[in-house]
């Protein structure tokens, strides 16, 4: 399809890990981003990745990527509630940025 | 530097009536980006420019949507007349040299047409 696919809601709770998972479209996506949204506020960039990685890690955060089903994950370690936010997956091609719907974490204590 | 900067922060207007949001990105960044966000269809690429050129505005809903940058310092999308289904959260970004550059999104402003 054509779209950057993402479940809608995910509910963890306190220090417990949270993966947020995503699928995107095309094979030749150069970068793949992480963004968060916290309330009332604009997208952050969290994390990115290039498409010749399979994994990149900082501090709490991991991010997979397998090329071959297209699938891009963000995992946190620790969750807090701080962490409570949208978070947007997104893929670079050529002249085009997609973003997906994004997943909203509610951390709960 | 500031980050990209958007105005107003909020905006309620009665429906017909013209809306202008105003962005100012990051300076020395090349690339600028509308975007829309709503609960029903998550976030949107409206339009972006390119050296204040618009390069592709596929994404613009309607006539009633446009889009400036009269120079590299500023930019606004403009609604009129505006219907209540233009409600939504608009977002400017910015990117530096190369589309795949990373983008920096602004605070965004909160339109409210009743």
């Amino acid at each position: 399809g054509e779209d950057v696919e993402q479940s809608l809601f995910l509910s963890v709770r306190e220090g417990d890990s949270s993966v947020i998972n995503c699928t995107y479209t095309d094979s030749s996506s150069t970068y793949l981003y992480w963004y968060k949204q916290e309330p009332g506020a604009g997208l952050q960039l969290l994390t990115y990745i290039f498409s010749n990685m399979d994994m990149k890690q900082d501090q709490r955060l991991t991010v997979l990527l397998n090329k071959k089903d297209k699938h891009l994950s963000l995992r946190i370690a620790d969750t807090q509630t701080g962490d409570s936010a949208i978070y947007f997956c997104a893929e670079s091609i050529n002249n085009d940025m997609r973003f997906g719907a994004g997943t909203r974490l509610t951390v709960k204590p | 530097d500031a980050g990209v900067i958007q105005s107003p922060r909020h905006e309620v207007t009665e429906m017909g009536q013209e809306v202008t949001l105003r962005c100012k990105p990051i300076s020395g960044h090349d690339y600028l980006f509308w975007y829309r966000q709503t609960m029903m269809r998550g976030l949107e690429l409206l339009i972006y420019f390119n050296n204040n050129v618009p390069i592709d505005d596929s994404g613009m809903p309607e006539d009633r949507f446009s889009a400036k940058m009269p120079n590299a310092s500023f930019s606004t999308l403009k609604i009129q007349p505006s219907e209540p289904r233009d409600s939504a959260v608009y977002f400017c970004a910015s990117s530096l040299a190369q589309l795949t550059d990373t983008q920096y999104f602004g605070p965004g402003t909160r339109l409210t047409v009743l």
